[in-house]
């Protein structure tokens, strides 16, 4: 099955800084999620990106599936950016398969 | 729109209990999800289900089942829960499954239920 490693698993920065988040998996994919869980619990969708570059805002997300690696970029961080950072590659071949990465807890420092 | 809704948000059971985790979506997607996940982790797959009708495993489906009762709702059950189920259950919807390359197939998370089972 997929194999997934996020990088960092930690990260704490200072509010304004900027950082990037690495996501390496393991087979071919159909497709990649970038979630956001807040301290809350809640589960943001925050890209659905198969391969090149997207943007929303501070963020923005570029994956390389012939590389079989995904990254995420968050510019002047803030402290509502706090939470932890999950990839999810998935795919439909033979039943639908989709492994969430342990993910990158960030915290931001006002 | 209320999104994806889930009910309860907590439950305390005794080992041999047996609860029914209720969810529903209001944004008429097909497909449906069940996750849960560990302190921690990230989410594991519970079970899924394409689309109304039909309801497929996931990564870790043993000791739960689902029913998939019209569009809108997707409940599991746990019918003799033990303590490796407590957890953080969460529900997801999708216009079709998240697998595939269209862009619309992204997934909406519910808030959650927090399960202990002593």
């Amino acid at each position: 099955g997929i194999q997934v490693e996020q990088s960092p698993p930690d990260l704490i920065l200072q509010e304004g800084a900027n950082s990037t988040l690495r996501c390496n998996f393991s087979d071919s994919v159909n497709n990649l999620q970038w979630f956001h869980q807040n301290p809350w619990g809640q589960l943001i969708n925050l890209f659905y990106i198969p391969s090149g570059t997207k943007q929303n805002g501070r963020l923005s997300a570029t994956t390389v599936a012939t590389e079989r690696y995904s990254l995420l970029y968050i510019s002047s961080s803030q402290t509502t950016d706090s939470g932890v950072y999950f990839c999810a590659p998935s795919e439909v071949a033979g039943g639908f398969k989709t492994i969430f990465g342990a993910g990158t807890r960030l915290f931001v420092k006002a | 729109n209320a999104g994806v809704t889930q009910t309860p948000k907590f439950q305390v059971l005794k080992t041999g209990q047996s609860m029914t985790l209720q969810c529903a979506q209001d944004m008429n997607h097909n497909s449906m999800y069940w996750y849960r996940q560990d302190p921690g982790m990230g989410l594991r797959l519970i079970y899924y289900s394409a689309s109304e009708g039909t309801t497929d495993k996931g990564e870790v489906p043993n000791g739960y089942n689902v029913s998939r009762l019209n569009k809108r709702e997707f409940s599991l059950r746990l019918e003799s829960a033990a303590p490796s189920q407590t957890s953080v259950y969460f529900c997801a919807s999708s216009e079709g499954l998240a697998g595939g390359r269209r862009s619309y197939n992204e997934q909406f998370f519910g808030p959650g239920t927090r399960l202990t089972v002593l």
